[in-house]
């Protein structure tokens, strides 16, 4: 049974540290994504990799967070230094982008990650 | 600014009851319109749409897009409690490949 994990699943940490959030993508998919979700601002797109390289990072605030694919079976997701307002869950989702174009009906969420900071 | 606006934020029905969730967009260059169901965890996927009036169909749902009107309706028949959930809305844009959630309608079904 094929799916995406996240660790950890969740984390409580204080202001300033650092967190890494990690993502194992479902083999086979050559695309994986970062979404961020909050009760005020939903679920937003923070960036997304094809084959290890960034497609778009446009929605990921980029003074503290970074991401990357080191290989084709870990994508993880850091925050550094992290504040409160990084509170919320982040869903990581693998997929496919063929022909230049993500296919959003084929993505498959991981269960997320649930951060607080303090 | 591109966004997805999403109504009623929330809905409270007894079983049985058929529901009518609206998506509501402004995204320059759209492409497509998806719904997801979020129960405790991560989203699933429901309906992809493309094209104007027609309709797509999975069991008591159902979903029609409306190019002209900038807008989609998620239609729910003979609810149950298992389909309490949020329901998400999103819209694919074509330029920059970019992909916008609405904040969902969040559904109670009691029994």
């Amino acid at each position: 049974d094929a799916r995406v994990t996240q660790t950890p699943r969740h984390k409580v940490t204080e202001m300033g540290q650092e967190v890494t959030m990690r993502c194992q993508p479902i083999l086979g998919h050559n695309t994986v994504f970062w979404y961020r979700q909050t009760m005020m601002q939903g679920l937003e797109l923070l960036a997304y990799f094809r084959n290890r390289a960034p497609l778009d990072d446009s929605g990921m605030p980029k003074d503290r967070f970074s991401a990357e694919m080191p290989d084709a079976t870990l994508a993880t997701l850091k925050i550094q230094p992290s504040e409160p307002r990084d509170s919320a869950v982040y869903f990581c989702a693998s997929g496919l982008v063929r022909d230049g174009r993500a296919w959003w009906d084929e993505q498959f969420f991981g269960p997320g990650t649930r951060l607080t900071v303090l | 600014e591109d966004k997805v606006v999403q109504s009623p934020l929330s809905l409270v029905v007894h079983e049985g009851d058929t529901v009518t969730l609206n998506c509501s967009y402004e995204v320059t260059n759209f492409r497509s319109l998806l719904w997801y169901k979020q129960e405790k965890k991560a989203p699933t996927f429901l309906f992809m749409l493309t094209s104007s009036g027609i309709e797509k169909k999975s069991g008591r749902l159902s979903s029609i897009l409306d190019k002209k009107e900038l807008s989609s309706i998620l239609n729910i028949t003979a609810t149950q409690t298992g389909d309490s959930a949020i329901y998400l809305c999103a819209v694919e844009a074509v330029t920059g490949n970019q992909f916008y959630f609405g904040t969902g309608t969040s559904l109670t079904v009691i029994p």
